[in-house]
């Protein structure tokens, strides 16, 4: 079946330092890929996609390519801010409409 | 524009009550997704409509739980006979889909927050 791996968290940073959080994912054919964001108090919002393979999502500084070789959807941002404070969800749409979600992963970007 | 609004934001009922929450998706949106979402996990399916129809119910764990969509607008998810364990936040998403291709992206509204006491 479709599943969705993510690096466990909490994961604590200092300012400026470089972001990565691992996505892994299991599925047949080809999915599209998603990262989800949700800041503290806040619903879920998109934060970056893509829809095929070697595509590259982007937005406020993060990025994620999609590598069908490695199944990984790996998230980075070259250097966080303390506004990037979140929980972070990748997740995965196989054609089906329903979307699975990894089961998240915490940011805490201290000044 | 408007976003995707859910009432209530919190609801706290008894073991054995029935709750209905609802959904206001996005104006437009031809999609309706329902999630849970439990403490520090990420959020399940439950079920998704396109149109008025349930295009997948697969999610709904059980028949105490049952969701409608009339007029292809607001949607409804019903739960009977609550137990402790349905507490958690009930999500809804929309998006336009303009085809089932799992590209579009879905909307969410800030949940509800349910609790069984």
């Amino acid at each position: 079946g479709n599943s969705v791996t993510q690096m466990e968290g909490p994961v604590t940073l200092s300012e400026e330092a470089f972001l990565t959080i691992n996505c892994t994912y299991t599925a047949t054919g080809y999915p599209s890929l998603f990262w989800y964001v949700q800041y503290p108090g806040e619903g879920l919002q998109l934060l970056l996609k893509a829809t095929k393979a070697d595509d590259k999502g982007s937005n406020k500084g993060f990025e994620a390519t999609y590598r069908k070789e490695t199944t990984s959807f790996h998230l980075e941002k070259g250097s966080v801010q303390v506004s990037d404070s979140a929980v972070y969800f990748c997740a995965l749409n196989n054609q089906g409409g329903k979307l699975i979600f990894g089961q998240g992963t915490e940011l805490s970007v201290k000044p | 524009g408007a976003g995707v609004s859910q009432t209530p934001s919190n609801k706290v009922t008894e073991k054995g009550k029935y709750v209905e929450l609802r959904c206001d998706p996005i104006s437009g949106h031809t999609a309706l997704y329902w999630y849970r979402q439990s403490l520090g996990q990420g959020p399940e399916f439950l079920i998704y409509f396109q149109g008025t129809g349930a295009a997948d119910d697969s999610g709904l764990p059980n028949d105490r739980f049952f969701a409608v969509r009339p007029e292809g607008s607001v949607s409804t998810l019903k739960i009977q006979r609550t137990e402790r364990g349905d507490s958690a936040v009930y999500l809804c998403a929309s998006s336009y889909n303009r085809g089932a291709t799992g590209a579009d992206t879905q909307y969410f509204g800030p949940g509800t927050r349910l609790t069984v006491l």
